[in-house]
This record gives structure tokens, sequence and C-alpha cells, in this order.
């Protein structure tokens, strides 16, 4: 089956310090992987979509100065929070498309960032 | 850009009663609506999805409705069980531009 790991579960940083956060996909290749941040109230914010061979899009609100993404091959990708402050709490969650031809993300546990 | 708006924000209910989670999108090039569950402290679950050719999808105790004119979309869950106790999202993704959109979820509680 298809699934997505996501590490660490859980991080806590020091406020302007950065912390890396990494997404696995095993049984099948990501062509695409969506980075989310979820709020307490649970709302979604799309930070950026990453394409392999191609050009990262991120979303108003985002940069790539702020939240860097690497997507090296098919089954990774991983992405930095720098200089963290408290407003970049949040469970950070990975989705990665299958193929082409699906349409449906496969997320992961995310990764649950604490800023002290 | 498109946004998706998901009514009610929560239910709870007595365990075999039907639920009916309402959301509706505002772009009209939205073409693909997969709707997801997630329970605490676990992964965002897919459940159903549906296309903007169809009207219904039905799989085991939910059923997807489709309504293309009104831009609106509603899952029927039957015979709840405290199992389906979760968060619901509705997502919606257009089909020039992919890029999920989620609404804000509905907070689902079944009573045994």
């Amino acid at each position: 089956g298809a699934l997505v790991y996501q590490y660490p579960r859980r991080t806590i940083c020091k406020s302007g310090t950065s912390m890396r956060m990494e997404c696995q996909a095993v049984g099948f290749q990501a062509t695409s992987v969506a980075w989310y941040r979820q709020s307490p109230q649970k709302t979604f914010e799309l930070i950026a979509l990453s394409t392999v061979n191609s050009a990262i899009k991120y979303e108003q609100n985002f940069t790539q100065e702020k939240f860097p993404i690497s997507h090296p091959n098919l089954s990774f990708s991983s992405m930095t929070v720098l200089n963290a402050y408290l407003e970049d709490r949040g469970l950070y969650l990975c989705g990665a498309r299958r193929d082409w031809l699906q349409n449906t993300l496969y997320f992961g546990a995310g990764t649950r960032l604490s800023v002290l | 850009g498109e946004q998706v708006e998901q009514l009610p924000s929560s239910l709870i209910v007595q365990e075999g009663a039907s639920v009916l989670i309402n959301c509706s999108y505002t772009d009209s090039a939205s073409v693909y609506f997969p709707w997801y569950k997630q329970e605490p402290g676990k992964r965002l679950q897919f459940i159903i999805d549906i296309r903007s050719n169809m009207e219904r999808k039905q799989t085991q105790r939910l059923t997807l409705l489709f309504d293309k004119k009104t831009k609106h979309l509603s899952l029927h869950i039957t015979a709840t069980q405290p199992g389906d106790s979760a968060i619901y999202f509705c997502s919606a993704i257009s089909g020039g531009n992919y890029k999920p959109t989620f609404g804000k979820g509905t907070s689902l509680v079944v009573h045994p």
C-alpha cells in the first residue's frame, strides 16, 4: 500500500532557530508533494506544492526564503522552517500525489512544531 | 483562489444515527473532490471522492452527492459508529492547476 512517513513527529525549537522536517513516500512514487500547515483550529494552509523536475510553487504568505523545500527524487521531500517564531507553530503535513493520473493525496502523520 | 466552506463545524450524535456534512466551493474550474477523515493523533485518511462529471457516489455507509450548478457537495454517513468519530475534511482540486484546497473540517462525535 501507499504510505507516507514524516519525521520527526514532534519537535521543539527555540525562537529564531531553524528546523528541518522530512517526508518519505513508501510503496509509490510521489510525483508531487504538497506541504500544509494545520492550525490548532484544524484549518489547512497550503505552503507550497513541489513537483519533481519542476519549480516549487509557494502560496501567498509563504516564501522559499522562509520555508525552503527540497524534492530530490520521487520518494523524498524535506522542508525547513527558518528562523522559527511563535506564529510558525502548528502541525506540518506532507501530502504526496501518487502519479499524474491520480489526484488523491496520501498524507503523513505530520510534524508538530512547537516554538519556545 | 478557490474557497471551500464546510458546515456544520461540529456534530454530536448517538450511535446509529445518520449525519450530513455539507461542503461548498467557489471555483467552477474545480473538478475533483476528495474527502478525508482525521482521527485524533492519526494521519489524514482518504475516504471517498467524486468527480465533477458525477452526481453521486456510494461506498459502504458513505454517500457523496455533488451538484455542479450550485457548487455544493454533501456527505451522508449512515448507521454511525463510535469509530466514525473524527474530523471530516472536504477538498477541491482544479482541473487546470493541481492545488488541493481544504475546508475547515467538521468534527463528528458519535456516542455509544
